[in-house]
């Protein structure tokens, strides 16, 4: 089955606790993006990667990292959370990025909902 | 600064009846414009899309409007159904960039 999925689904955490939020596809697409949902501001986009070791910042990459190794795997890491960076977080896949191919559509995993103390 | 926005964060419609759903930009380069679904505890779904060489796309009850000149576009169902009931999401691209910009999002609840 054709699937973005994001680990965990949930996580509680502490202020300045380094983590890790993983995605996997499994559709060979070149496109990944991380968003993060929060009330009132919609989806915003965090970082983006065009293909392995290409990524590039979002509209709101503050705070974050991310790296491309492998074209299926795109991690969101989150070296020194901190409260405002409580929200709800999606990673998407599409088979290209948006450039002269804009026809792509993106595809979400399930999302991981972080809160950080 | 906003550059996608849903000013209604919600909707009501009857069962059977016509659902509008609008959507304005302010980026004239944004070539490229897409709605999603998103059911609580997933993630978005993609619907229907429209090129701006268009003005109309449809799909089956789903049909998208695209108002270049007054950079507005509307996602029409009909017959609106119990199932339908979803946040959605516009979004929109430009040619020039990688990025997909959304909107807030409009909470639709079809009622029987």
């Amino acid at each position: 089955e054709a699937q973005v999925t994001q680990n965990p689904r949930y996580l509680i955490t502490v202020t300045g606790k380094k983590l890790t939020v993983t995605c996997s596809q499994n559709m060979n697409h070149e496109y990944m993006s991380w968003y993060r949902q929060d009330p009132g501001l919609g989806l915003r986009q965090i970082y983006y990667s065009m293909n392995v070791e290409v990524t590039d910042k979002g509209d709101v990459p503050e705070g974050y990292k991310v790296s491309r190794k492998e074209k299926r795997n795109f991690p969101l890491i989150l070296e020194s959370p901190s409260p405002n960076q409580t929200s709800l977080y999606f990673c998407a896949s599409s088979l290209r990025g948006r450039g002269e191919h804009s026809t792509d559509t993106q595809y979400f995993g399930p999302g991981t909902r972080l809160t950080v103390l | 600064d906003q550059q996608v926005k849903q000013n209604s964060p919600s909707l009501s419609v009857q069962e059977g009846r016509i659902s509008i759903l609008n959507c304005d930009y302010t980026n004239s380069m944004f070539d490229y414009f897409l709605w999603y679904k998103k059911y609580p505890a997933e993630g978005p779904t993609f619907l229907i899309s429209i090129s701006s060489i268009k003005d109309k796309n449809e799909d089956g009850r789903f049909t998208v409007f695209l108002n270049k000149s007054a950079k507005h576009l509307s996602l029409h169902i009909v017959p609106s159904q119990p199932g339908d009931s979803a946040v959605y999401f516009c979004a929109a691209s430009a040619r020039a960039t990688d990025k997909l910009i959304f909107g807030t999002g409009t909470r639709l609840q079809v009622f029987p």
